[in-house]
């Protein structure tokens, strides 16, 4: 199992350009989650998906879409990209069991110039 | 609006020392209570997970306590090694909700 795996790890944009992040999960887990993390501010949840075909809006999702493509992936699309965006995202994923224990993948390192 | 605090931001030991880092909320009405690691430039490993009817958990030399009701949970370290070092973060799922609200996190540096 590679659990939840992140595209890509790496990336620098400039201010206006767009771009998607992808996320993917191999566990069948149903919820999904993006987080950014920024110094100091520890996780915030920018959307998460309950289950294939829904999406909800998190604590910071302004500038921000997402796509719950099927069970498995679950993409962050930046529209136009701004220097506050500049941040590490994360993907995560849970089960459905009581506990909802979370997984996380490697993180995604986006600067936006 | 749940909050979460973990003082020290930063804690420095000598290798072999017990420790105890700490993670307070300011809402009781949580669901679970989740400990993680972070190595520098790395995701996110589940340490430990505490449901909110338990106590407590362990899993080798970690140990971690709940207390619901004064909003606190502790993260024991048993006979620190240098391998410990990384950023231990908490995070609270409150009530129903699926997503987690997290704590800054504690640095912690274990000195060989």
């Amino acid at each position: 199992n590679a659990g939840v795996t992140q595209t890509p790890k790496f990336q620098v944009l400039k201010t206006g350009q767009s771009m998607t992040l992808q996320c993917a999960q191999d566990m069948n887990h149903n919820s999904m989650y993006w987080y950014r993390q920024d110094p100091g501010m520890g996780l915030r949840l920018i959307y998460y998906s309950a289950s294939e075909g829904t999406t909800d809006k998190g604590e910071v999702p302004n500038g921000y879409n997402v796509s719950r493509l099927n069970k498995r992936e679950f993409s962050l699309r930046l529209e136009s990209a701004a220097p506050s965006q500049t941040s590490v995202y994360f993907c995560a994923s849970s089960d459905r069991g009581l506990s909802y224990e979370q997984y996380f993948g490697p993180g995604t390192r986006l600067t936006v110039t | 609006k749940q909050e979460v605090t973990q003082i020290p931001a930063a804690l420095s030991v000598p290798e072999g020392e017990n420790l105890v880092l700490n993670c307070s909320f300011t809402d009781s009405a949580i669901y679970n209570l989740q400990w993680f690691r972070q190595d520098p430039g790395k995701g996110l490993t589940s340490l430990l997970l505490i449901q909110s009817s338990q106590r407590e958990q362990t899993s080798g030399r970690l140990n971690a306590s709940l207390d619901k009701s004064s909003g606190r949970s502790t993260l024991y370290i048993a006979a620190s090694q240098p391998g410990d070092s990384a950023t231990y973060l908490c995070a609270v799922r409150p009530g129903s909700a699926r997503q987690l609200t997290f704590g800054s996190g504690t640095q912690l540096t274990v000195l060989p």
